[in-house]
């Protein structure tokens, strides 16, 4: 069955540190990878996505992720967290059993507080 | 550009009474179209999926229905709402050709009471 795993409810970073959100999947075949944020009461936005190509994805407001295949990793990073940057953050994977749909399996979410 | 819209942003509604959620996308055609609740401000659950006028598929049995009733139109609908139906509803769209992310509304807070 296929699977987002987010190991961590919540992370906590100090302002200007390096930040780190984890997240592993399980598909079969190649993933579809995405990172999502969301603010209270709000939408989730879209930050990044990998497909195929590099490793490393740049994404929206310095936001980047590793897709590690062999460790089945696909985590989030940014060299130095701002208090904006507190949010709840989801992992999701393309259900490529759902062909065309494109219907996402999303994490549960872990929630990023930046302390200044 | 794309864009879309959700209404009404917040909603208190008592036990028992009729809902109608309405999602609209502008600046694309034929998306895929899709319903998530969010309870307890955490997990996602997809309730409906759309890939055209008048195709809805739901995921889990429940108290609610979809409808798309044109292209970049897609309502949230109960006859009789329960306390559990309670929680944050968003709408978000997909191109039907490419572009595997999915872009979200702003939601909508349902209160039931």
């Amino acid at each position: 069955a296929q699977s987002v795993a987010q190991p961590e409810d919540q992370v906590n970073v100090a302002e200007g540190n390096p930040l780190t959100v984890k997240c592993t999947y399980s598909v079969s075949g190649n993933p579809y990878l995405f990172w999502y944020v969301q603010y209270p009461n709000r939408g989730l936005q879209f930050l990044l996505k990998y497909i195929t190509g590099d490793n490393l994805v740049k994404g929206s407001y310095g936001f980047e992720a590793e897709f590690n295949k062999s460790q089945t990793s696909f985590h989030l990073k940014k060299p130095s967290a701002l208090v904006s940057d507190s949010a709840l953050y989801f992992c999701a994977v393309r259900d490529i059993e759902g062909g065309a749909t494109n219907k996402l399996i999303f994490g549960t979410g872990t929630l990023l507080a930046v302390q200044p | 550009s794309q864009t879309i819209h959700q209404w009404p942003a917040t909603l208190v509604q008592p036990v028992g009474s009729p809902l109608s959620l309405e999602c609209t996308v502008e600046g694309t055609s034929n998306p895929n179209l899709y319903w998530y609740r969010q309870a307890a401000g955490r997990g996602l659950q997809l309730l409906f999926y759309s890939v055209g006028i008048g195709q809805i598929s739901s995921e889990v049995p429940q108290n609610l229905s979809a409808s798309r009733p044109q292209d970049r139109q897609f309502i949230l609908s109960s006859k009789k709402l329960l306390l559990s139906d309670s929680g944050f509803y968003l709408c978000a769209w997909n191109p039907d050709r490419g572009g595997y992310e999915q872009y979200f509304g702003p939601g909508t807070r349902l209160t039931v009471t």
